[in-house]
């Protein structure tokens, strides 16, 4: 069940610009939600989350944006750097379930210098 | 390095077979989650561990079972495999039990041929 979606399996920015991951899901009960990066031969890392009572969430570059009436989120880098290439992956999580976790299938970013 | 350790990193194995993955969380967590990123899908919650008992369960096979040490290693065993079971397999720990951040390893990739 893809609770967790993420449309695009690949995205490519120039150095500089924004990128933008989108990120959407279909259970109401997630309250909780996490963007992970993932570079080739290592487990994902978490880089930044925003709780169901926010509507945006900001850590230097990074910034995520939900918005629960669309049950949408999305991760905005700006400005990218060719360090930023990975794959990203969307979580949510259900504190009404142990906080049972489901992830996207990822978004590959690649920023070219 | 993020603390937890996984082996082994690569395993190549036949149908029929039965294997066994190894997580060492990090130092001081007591919950150990297993997860399975099978390709150009996300990561699927497997099973779920906090100081020995099972505390979640998500989509595992029949043919998978896991335990948690009291030294609280964890380990996943995979047994009669099939092709479709060939992924990369992720363990990842947290200080509680349903933690929203979690701490993933670098991975077991499991080929089955």
């Amino acid at each position: 069940d893809q609770q967790v979606k993420q449309n695009s399996p690949s995205l490519s920015v120039q150095e500089g610009r924004i990128s933008i991951l989108n990120c959407d899901y279909t259970n109401s009960m997630f309250d909780y939600f996490l963007w992970y990066k993932k570079y080739p031969a290592e487990g994902p890392t978490f880089l930044i989350s925003i709780s169901s009572i926010k509507d945006k969430n900001e850590d230097g570059r990074f910034t995520v944006f939900l918005n629960k009436s669309a049950k949408h989120l999305s991760l905005h880098i700006v400005p990218s750097q060719p360090g930023d290439s990975a794959v990203y992956f969307c979580a949510a999580s259900d504190i009404y379930n142990n906080n049972d976790m489901r992830f996207g299938a990822g978004t590959r970013l690649t920023v070219k210098p | 390095d993020s603390g937890v350790t996984q082996t082994p990193k690569h395993l190549i194995t036949a149908t029929g077979q039965r294997v066994t993955l190894r997580c060492s969380p990090r130092s001081g967590d007591l919950s150990v989650y297993w997860y399975q990123q099978s390709l150009d899908q996300g990561l699927q919650f497997l099973i779920q561990y906090y100081n020995g008992e099972e505390r979640a369960k998500g989509n595992i096979l029949e043919r998978f079972s896991a335990q948690q040490f009291p030294d609280l290693h964890s380990e996943l065993n995979l047994s009669s495999l099939e092709l479709g079971d060939s992924a990369l397999y992720f363990c990842a720990s947290s200080a509680i039990s349903g933690a929203n951040v979690l701490t993933f390893g670098a991975g077991s990739r499991l080929t089955v041929l």
